[in-house]
């Protein structure tokens, strides 16, 4: 049972550029989160998605930040005119369906690294 | 709303001793407790988790916590500290209930010492 999968595992942009970011989830998971890491930080919340639908988009900055999570195909996160401070590590988590706490426990894939130059 | 506060960004221990990371929570509705660790470049991991079952939560690695509700606490633990333990921990909080967002602490750096 493959595990949550992220690509690219590195992004390098130059400021103004786009970013996309993609992310799997593991099997029989229909919840997928972002979270953001900076440097030297823990992991910020971003949003939180099932398919088709955006569900809690509060941790997500309000300009140039979007993020889909299609009927088909992977989540993606993206990044509209990058700029430095947008240089971190982006998490994708994925939980199944149901609110019972170990359903609601989270899965997390390895991550992209974005860096704007 | 809830929160999630590990006490000390840095520990040091020696191997073969007592590993002991903390971390207090708030919440206003029961909540379930989680302790990730972070290998330098790598993703999340999940430890152990409590989720509303036995106070005492065994998990991977000989690593356990104990969740104690009079004292917000939810710390790790483990008897005999190894190498490879060397890691980033985070302690993450979500609660009960529809919501599903995790909180997370700012991490804990754990350095074994030989």
């Amino acid at each position: 049972n493959a595990g949550v999968m992220q690509n690219p595992r590195h992004l390098v942009r130059r400021r103004g550029q786009e970013a996309r970011l993609r992310c799997s989830p593991m099997k029989g998971h229909s919840h997928v989160y972002w979270y953001r890491q900076l440097p030297e930080e823990g992991l910020k919340f971003m949003v939180y998605l099932q398919k088709e639908n955006i569900i809690d988009e509060s941790g997500m900055p309000k300009e140039r930040f979007s993020a889909e999570f299609p009927k088909e195909g992977p989540s993606i996160l993206r990044i509209q005119q990058v700029v430095r401070g947008d240089s971190a590590a982006y998490f994708c988590a994925s939980s199944p369906p149901g609110t019972s706490g170990s359903l609601k426990t989270q899965y997390f894939g390895p991550g992209t690294r974005l860096l704007v130059l | 709303a809830q929160s999630v506060t590990q006490l000390g960004s840095h520990v040091s221990v020696s191997e073969g001793a007592l590993v002991l990371l903390r971390c207090n929570y708030s919440s206003s509705v029961p909540p379930y407790l989680f302790w990730y660790v972070q290998y330098p470049n790598q993703g999340l991991q999940l430890l152990l988790k409590y989720t509303s079952a036995a106070t005492l939560v065994k998990g991977i690695n000989g690593f356990e916590a104990e969740f104690k509700k009079s004292e917000t606490s939810f710390h790790l633990t483990k008897p005999s500290a190894h190498m490879s333990d060397a890691a980033e921990y985070f302690c993450a909080v979500t609660l009960s209930g529809s919501a599903r967002q995790l909180t997370f602490g700012s991490g804990t750096q754990l350095t074994v010492l030989p």
